[in-house]
């Protein structure tokens, strides 16, 4: 069956600080990446989309980037933290289209 | 621009009444919908879901509805439970291109009270 696993759970960084997040799926090949984010009262934001490795849409600017190195691994990165990347990000695979997106446990982000 | 809408950001029922959850959304190249139930500090987890080809799709409790024509769905939860309590997402997605990735709505906040 497959499983999709995030990382870390929580996470609290300084202002300036690097970011990395990492996504992976098992038991499935060739699978869509989504990294969203949940602010409060803001619902799920898409932020990167990828069909396949190296390939990544950007939905929004932003201070984030993502990078897909491998087949089922899906990387949120940033160079520097702002306070206003504080949020709840969530990682997700579907098996194309029509087909229903599995959700990671999410990553609870507090930049301070 | 926001492609898919839940206009109401809570609703709150009676134990053992009808839920009904209500989603429109704006682009025509959308033919995929499903809905999302998340509980705090959680991944969302999917509910049902419903292809154009159909105007209804039952599971349980849940059924969804579909009006191409107006482009609305809504869920409806039928008995409603206290641990239905959740933020409901409503999602849409298309054939193609960048009409394929899943976007969704707000979210509503439904409370169902003992």
């Amino acid at each position: 069956s497959q499983t999709i696993h995030q990382w870390p759970a929580t996470l609290v960084q300084p202002v300036g600080s690097p970011l990395s997040l990492e996504c992976t799926v098992e038991g499935t090949s060739n699978p869509n990446l989504y990294w969203y984010r949940q602010a409060a009262g803001r619902g799920l934001q898409l932020l990167f989309y990828s069909v396949g490795i190296g390939q990544i849409s950007s939905e929004v600017p932003q201070n984030l980037s993502a990078s897909r190195p491998q087949d089922r691994q899906f990387i949120l990165s940033s160079k520097k933290l702002l306070l206003s990347d504080s949020s709840f990000y969530l990682c997700a695979w579907t098996g194309g289209v029509h087909t229903e997106a599995f959700f990671g446990q999410g990553t609870r982000l507090t930049v301070v | 621009d926001q492609q898919v809408k839940q206009n109401s950001p809570s609703l709150s029922v009676q134990e053992g009444r009808i839920s009904i959850l209500n989603c429109d959304y704006t682009n025509s190249m959308f033919d995929y919908f499903l809905w999302y139930k998340k509980y705090p500090a959680e991944g969302p987890t999917f509910l049902i879901s419903i292809s154009s080809i159909k105007d209804k799709n039952e599971d349980g409790r849940f059924t969804v509805f579909l009006n191409k024509s107006a482009k609305h769905l809504s869920l409806h939860i039928v008995p409603s439970q206290p641990g239905d309590s959740a933020v409901y997402f409503c999602a849409a997605s298309g054939k193609n291109g960048a009409n394929s990735k899943l976007t969704f709505g707000k979210g509503i906040t439904l409370s169902v009270r003992p």
